[in-house]
């Protein structure tokens, strides 16, 4: 099956600075999602970007499909961005919707 | 904001015991997933769900668990009878359509068998 990577494994950062998270995968996808995990163990959608570029906020991400990469940006970070950051990706050849998670990034982010 | 709605948020079960957790997914959509993450790992596909039937399951999945919509609204993981592994969190998503995949996920089942 399809392997997702993600990089750093872990991050620590002072409040207001820059990061950016990086997803490799290893097959073409149908799919790509960013998702965030708060302490609560909740997934909350960041990103549905199969291909391209999309902003919200502090947050921007961009997915180049032929060379199988996404990167997720977070810009002047907060406390409140702290948590486990992770990208799933729908392959062809398996069920519509059917997502791999990578092992995430677990940031955490300092006062 | 239509959401994916999970109950319980946290149930404590015996070994052995039948546990039966809850989805009511996004009201327009028409496919269906459940999710486990064991702690400190990453989330792991159990069962795709689409039209009334099974679409693709993972070795995880084996015949201690399934899956129902018994009505119009709800889904359901039953696990017959449970073992110490199957601790997890346990997620449920749903997809609008074809063409549309953006999948959302429910907040979650803490299952804890002891």
């Amino acid at each position: 099956g399809i392997q997702v990577e993600q990089s750093p494994p872990d991050l620590i950062l002072q409040e207001g600075a820059n990061s950016t998270l990086r997803c490799n995968f290893s097959d073409s996808v149908n799919n790509l999602q960013w998702f965030h995990q708060n302490p609560w163990g909740q997934l909350i959608n960041l990103f549905y970007i199969p291909s391209g570029t999309k902003q919200n906020g502090r947050l921007s991400a961009t997915t180049v499909a032929t060379e199988r990469y996404s990167l997720l940006y977070i810009s002047s970070s907060q406390t409140t961005d702290s948590g486990v950051y992770f990208c799933a990706v729908e392959s062809g050849g398996t069920s519509y919707g059917k997502l791999t998670f990578g092992q995430g990034t677990i940031l955490t982010v300092h006062p | 904001e239509p959401e994916v709605t999970q109950t319980p948020s946290h149930q404590v079960t015996q070994m052995g015991q039948e546990v039966i957790l809850r989805c009511v997914p996004i009201s327009n959509h028409l496919y269906f997933y459940w999710y486990r993450q064991i702690l400190g790992q990453k989330v792991e596909f159990l069962v795709s769900f689409y039209n009334n039937e099974i679409s693709e399951k993972s070795e995880i999945f084996d015949d201690q668990f399934s899956v129902e919509r018994p009505d119009g609204s709800n889904f359901t993981l039953k696990i017959r009878s449970t073992k110490l592994e199957d601790s997890a969190m346990y997620f449920c998503a749903s997809i609008k359509l074809n063409r549309d995949g953006e999948a959302f996920f429910g907040q979650g089942t803490r299952l804890t068998v002891v």
